[in-house]
């Protein structure tokens, strides 16, 4: 089935480190985004890729850093620079002229 | 920023239309009107969109006013699993637009 599939779903993570959360869509969209969500907010953007090889800078990125390699996949590492990981975060793909699909999610903790 | 108002919340009976409204007052011609909802710890699912004509679909309809400057989103018989936070979104079909979500309407649909 087409899709958009985050992985895994929670992910746990100690102060200090490094985390990459995986994202994969087989619609063939060329358009890709991060969103991070904290509690009873919506959702803020991190990142967003419109074609392979460039993504550029959403509204909170400092402390996130992403690629985009391949069509298929936009992965987002949580970087120690990070103060405050702890979120739900939510990646989407999507073309230009039509809506965006999104996984369902990734919860990321901090202990 | 988000270019739309919604109200925090609302409630409806099971089984009642729905009627969520949205102000986009600053929408420009080519900008078009997305709603999603999310329901609690899920990655936000599209209902519909439109840019002037009014929409319907399996889920929902959608009326834009004919200055474009409001819409509302109609769930026509709601049902319990409507009960989700609902979002307002204006987008240009362009490349580079993003999906830029605001903290949206929470609808509970009570018994």
């Amino acid at each position: 089935d087409g899709g958009i599939t985050q992985s895994p779903k929670y992910l746990f993570r100690k102060e200090g480190q490094n985390v990459t959360l995986s994202c994969e869509q087989n619609l063939n969209h060329d358009a890709m985004y991060w969103y991070r969500q904290d509690p009873g907010q919506g959702l803020r953007l991190i990142y967003y890729s419109q074609i392979v090889n460039d993504f550029q800078k959403g509204d909170i990125a400092e402390g996130y850093s992403v690629s985009r390699e391949k069509k298929e996949s936009f992965p987002l590492t949580v970087t120690s620079a990070q103060k405050n990981p702890t979120a739900f975060y939510l990646c989407a793909s999507s073309i230009w002229d039509s809506e965006a699909f999104f996984g369902q999610g990734t919860r990321l903790t901090v202990v | 920023d988000a270019k739309t108002t919604q109200p925090p919340s609302m409630d409806c009976a099971e089984g009642r239309a729905a009627n969520l409204p949205c102000n986009h007052s600053t929408i420009s011609g080519n900008e078009y009107v997305y709603w999603y909802r999310q329901i609690h710890s899920q990655g936000p699912q599209y209902i519909i969109h439109g840019l002037k004509n009014n929409e319907t679909n399996e889920m929902a309809s959608l009326i834009i006013t004919e200055d474009r400057k409001s819409s509302t989103l109609i769930l026509p018989h709601a049902t319990l699993r409507d009960t989700a936070v609902y979002y307002c979104i204006v987008r240009f079909h362009n490349y580079g637009q993003n999906f830029v979500f605001g903290p949206g309407t929470r609808l509970s649909v009570l018994p």
